[in-house]
């Protein structure tokens, strides 16, 4: 059993590259977020679905888009990098019930120079 | 919106002693969740621990416990008999229950040292 795994696990862009992070989760779990860490800012949300073809914003969407085609795969993309988007970035799921357990990925580190 | 706070951005602790991490959060509802996440230098989030609200027994997992005050809207970690392997960073967090898919909320995390 997998879990949540994120591709890739490290990448370097350039200002005004695109790229897709890709997040896979094999526990059928209805909700998956994405999140940014960065020093001293813990974990902030920047979208979420609840549920295949749903997403929706979180604390800090502005630069990124989302899609939720298949239930297991959450993607999340940036347009235009930028070197404010440096960070590490980390997918989880949850089931339905808000007092289970958030399953992470193992995270990946972005840097846009 | 709920937020959470850790007040402690570092701590230390010697090898087999105990340390609290601190952790309070603002809410209006009665019933949520709270959880402690640990993040060693691999960066995988793990689980620690978790409490429910409405349960006024204090959780415990083997030397990690918490120390929950609801009217005080805190919620802290001890840890006991602290080994080299809880060096890491610990993130609280909180999570409504009021719909199924709300996301947790993070506090900024407090990095703990275990000096040998």
């Amino acid at each position: 059993n997998a879990g949540v795994t994120q591709t890739p696990k490290f990448r370097v862009l350039k200002t005004g590259q695109s790229m897709t992070l890709l997040c896979a989760q094999d526990m059928n779990h209805e909700y998956m977020y994405w999140y940014r860490q960065d020093p001293g800012m813990g974990l902030r949300l920047i979208h979420y679905s609840v549920g295949e073809g749903t997403t929706a914003k979180g604390e800090v969407p502005d630069g990124y888009n989302v899609s939720r085609l298949k239930k297991q795969n959450f993607l999340l993309g940036l347009e235009s990098a930028a070197p404010s988007q440096t960070s590490v970035y980390f997918c989880a799921s949850t089931k339905g019930r808000a007092n289970t357990e958030a399953f992470f990925g193992q995270g990946t580190r972005l840097t846009v120079v | 919106a709920q937020t959470v706070t850790q007040s402690q951005p570092e701590m230390s602790v010697q090898e087999a002693e105990t340390v609290t991490l601190s952790c309070t959060y603002d809410t209006s509802e009665s019933d949520y969740y709270l959880f402690w996440y640990k993040q060693p230098p691999s960066r995988q989030m793990i689980l620690v621990i978790r409490q429910e609200a409405y349960k006024q027994q204090n959780a415990t997992e083997n030397r990690f416990s918490v120390n929950f005050q609801k009217a005080a809207k805190s919620f802290s970690l001890k840890i006991s008999d602290s080994q080299l392997g809880d060096a890491a960073m610990y993130f609280c967090a909180y999570r409504s229950p009021n719909s199924g898919n709300t996301p947790l909320v993070f506090g900024k995390g407090t990095r703990l040292s275990v000096i040998a």
